[in-house]
């Protein structure tokens, strides 16, 4: 069974561009989740999706973050303008819906300079 | 809110030593209690879990019992190899969301 896909694995950008991270969650899996993970911290939550509904994005900071996920399948979450304190992996976890075993994929790692 | 709290690391030990982690968690209701290990270059994968008071998760020979009256979750290994170096985060899932909450995660190095 193939597992959570992310892409690009790293990107560098300057601060105040504009950046999107991609995820495909394993097959079959309803909920999808969006972690922040900076250096030295666990990962927090920033978007929760069940389908392609939102259930929970009460830690996104939404006048610069942005995530979708259409057709209730892959996601892409959006930086713009990107600043410094954004550097961090970006994790994105899957699950079946209404289980707590989510499965995570090896993450996008941001530098913003 | 709902948090967890992990022992501080880095923790560093030699091979075919005792490991203890330890973590604490607060919630509100009784929560899905988790350790993830992630180890270098790799994302993070499920150790074990816990669903309910007394319950003892267990894998790859580490341990973690769900104590409700000292809202602890500690992991253990008796014997720890160089293949366990890696980061450890416990994490806890409340009862209604499917959201995990981490703690900060504790680096293990084993030494040969």
């Amino acid at each position: 069974e193939a597992g959570v896909a992310q892409s690009p694995r790293y990107k560098i950008i300057e601060k105040r561009q504009s950046v999107a991270f991609w995820c495909n969650p394993i097959s079959g899996h309803a909920t999808l989740y969006w972690y922040q993970q900076i250096l030295g911290q666990g990962p927090k939550l920033l978007i929760q999706f069940q389908n392609n509904g939102v259930v929970d994005d009460s830690q996104l900071p939404k006048d610069r973050f942005s995530a979708e996920r259409l057709k209730g399948v892959d996601s892409t979450l959006k930086i713009q303008p990107a600043k410094l304190e954004d550097s961090a992996v970006y994790l994105c976890a899957s699950s079946l819906a209404g289980t707590h075993e989510q499965f995570f994929g090896p993450g996008t790692r941001l530098t913003v300079l | 809110g709902d948090s967890v709290t992990q022992m501080e690391g880095p923790v560093t030990l030699s091979e075919e030593a005792f490991l203890t982690i330890n973590c604490t968690y607060t919630a509100t209701g009784y929560p899905s209690l988790f350790w993830y290990v992630q180890y270098p270059g790799e994302g993070l994968q499920l150790l074990l879990k816990a669903t309910k008071a007394d319950d003892k998760g267990s894998n790859k020979g580490f341990e973690a019992t769900y104590r409700k009256e000292t809202t602890s979750f500690h992991l253990e290994k008796g014997s720890v190899q160089v293949s366990d170096s890696a980061v450890y985060f416990c994490a806890l899932s409340d009862q209604g969301a499917q959201k995990l909450v981490f703690g900060q995660g504790t680096r293990l190095t084993i030494n040969p």
